[in-house]
């Protein structure tokens, strides 16, 4: 629909597990963004990346690692993490012309709970 | 720090009202954006407004923009069911970095 797909909706993962969330975006883009939606606090940007350079980290903790190969794919590493850290992560991407460069398709997001 | 503070965090109002809700940041913006994320969805870009005092209409929805570009406004006049969700702004300060408000959940009642 949007053009940005992530993989997989739904995870639930023990503290002790190590997953990986993918992101995908089909629009040309040439930067991606993590985001951490709670109820605490709606909407939390998480990395930038900028043809597949991190120009942003916002003092998210090292058991959160991103990985950007190439300028359409966008994962996020998991170990060993909290229950409060289970949240919607959504991703998104920009740069295309229309209607700017700034605005920010978003994915449908991974469901994340932490037992 | 940089921050874009929303107001009200949730509004209930009854179908043919309207709704308005309200960002400020305490430093100039390069340029604002209101997204729209219905229940179990994600944000979904709504409009930009980038120049000192703009105003912008969707139809039923009237977006504003400071003329000191530190605050914005989103008014949806006779709001519908289907104006339902939760609405968010997003304030930019530099390149590709955005702080969005906390949002505004918006219920209408029919």
């Amino acid at each position: 629909e949007t053009g940005v797909t992530q993989t997989p909706r739904h995870l639930v993962m023990g503290m002790t597990n190590k997953k990986s969330l993918k992101c995908e975006q089909h629009l040309g883009h040439n930067a991606m963004y993590w985001y951490k939606q709670s109820a605490k606090k709606p909407l939390e940007l998480m990395f930038v990346y900028n043809f597949k350079e991190q120009t942003e980290n916002n003092s998210v903790p090292s058991r959160f690692s991103p990985e950007c190969p190439n300028s359409s794919h966008l994962f996020l590493h998991l170990h060993t993490l909290q229950p409060e850290d289970s949240a919607l992560y959504l991703c998104a991407s920009s740069g295309g012309s229309e209607p700017s460069v700034d605005t920010q398709y978003f994915g449908p997001g991974t469901r994340l709970t932490v037992l | 720090g940089q921050q874009v503070m929303q107001i009200p965090q949730y509004q209930h109002v009854q179908e043919g009202e309207d709704f308005t809700t309200y960002c400020n940041s305490s430093t100039t913006l390069s340029n604002i954006q209101w997204y729209k994320q219905r229940p179990g969805g994600h944000p979904v870009f709504l409009i930009q407004l980038v120049k000192s005092g703009e105003v912008k209409k969707q139809k039923r929805l009237t977006f504003q923009f400071g003329e000191a570009k530190k605050n914005s406004s989103l008014h949806i006049t006779a709001t519908q069911t289907t104006d339902v969700g939760t609405y968010f702004c997003a304030g930019r300060y530099n390149f590709n970095k955005f702080y969005f408000g906390s949002g505004t959940k918006l219920n209408v009642k029919p």
